[in-house]
């Protein structure tokens, strides 16, 4: 398998732009995680999927930040409009029984 | 709740000694616990984890960790550190193996010649 996939990997955009952010996870995995990084606040969940229903969004920031899991093999997660400080790297982690693979990340830079 | 305590920051040794990064957590109940390490521009990938059982979990890379109920820790252990493994460690907790979890800040292991 080739693992958790996200794209893009690095995205630089300008505030008050449209970001969507995008992740297949590992096939047969049915739960997905939206993590979000920062120097400030380390890891921190936003929003989690179970089976493509959003279970847990208590820490999605605020509502410029949307996410959606359509089927079982993608997921997105949008931030209309976007500012400087939701330069981050996000990260999409999906999980078997016992342990949560993550993606690469996204390196995301709001200027 | 649960949370995390990671209480080093920056960690440097030489390589070849020993290692042991701490770390502390808050949980009603049996937690979950898993180490995870970050290299530089990559994503986390699972050194380690215990759910139950015997406290003393081996992981990859010659990693071990000791979870101790009495003391909330679960700190990693490595006997001999090779440069190689200079990176940023997390340790996290979840209420159970497919739930969310809750990371530390984070340990920088710096490893000098």
């Amino acid at each position: 398998d080739a693992g958790v996939i996200q794209s893009p990997r690095h995205e630089v955009t300008e505030m008050g732009q449209e970001v969507t952010l995008r992740c297949k996870p590992i096939s047969g995995h049915n739960s997905l995680f939206w993590y979000r990084q920062t120097m400030m606040r380390g890891l921190e969940l936003l929003i989690y999927f179970n089976n493509n229903v959003p279970i847990d969004d208590s820490g999605m920031p605020e509502d410029r930040f949307s996410a959606k899991m359509p089927n079982a093999s993608f997921s997105t997660l949008k931030i209309q409009p976007s500012e400087p400080r939701d330069s981050a790297v996000y990260f999409c982690a999906s999980s078997s029984l016992n342990e949560q693979f993550f993606g690469p990340g996204t390196r995301l830079t709001v200027l | 709740a649960q949370s995390v305590t990671q209480p080093d920051i920056h960690i440097t040794v030489s390589e070849g000694a020993s290692l042991e990064l701490r770390c502390n957590y808050s949980y009603g109940a049996t937690p979950y616990l898993f180490w995870y390490v970050q290299s530089p521009g990559q994503g986390l990938q699972l050194l380690l984890k215990y759910f139950s059982g015997d406290t003393l979990v081996q992981g990859i890379k010659g990693f071990e960790a000791e979870f101790k109920r009495s003391q909330s820790s679960f700190n990693l252990r490595k006997p001999s550190v090779h440069w190689s493994d200079a990176a940023e460690y997390f340790c996290a907790v979840g209420a159970n193996s497919g739930y969310a979890l809750n990371f530390g800040k984070g340990t920088s292991l710096l490893v000098t010649p």
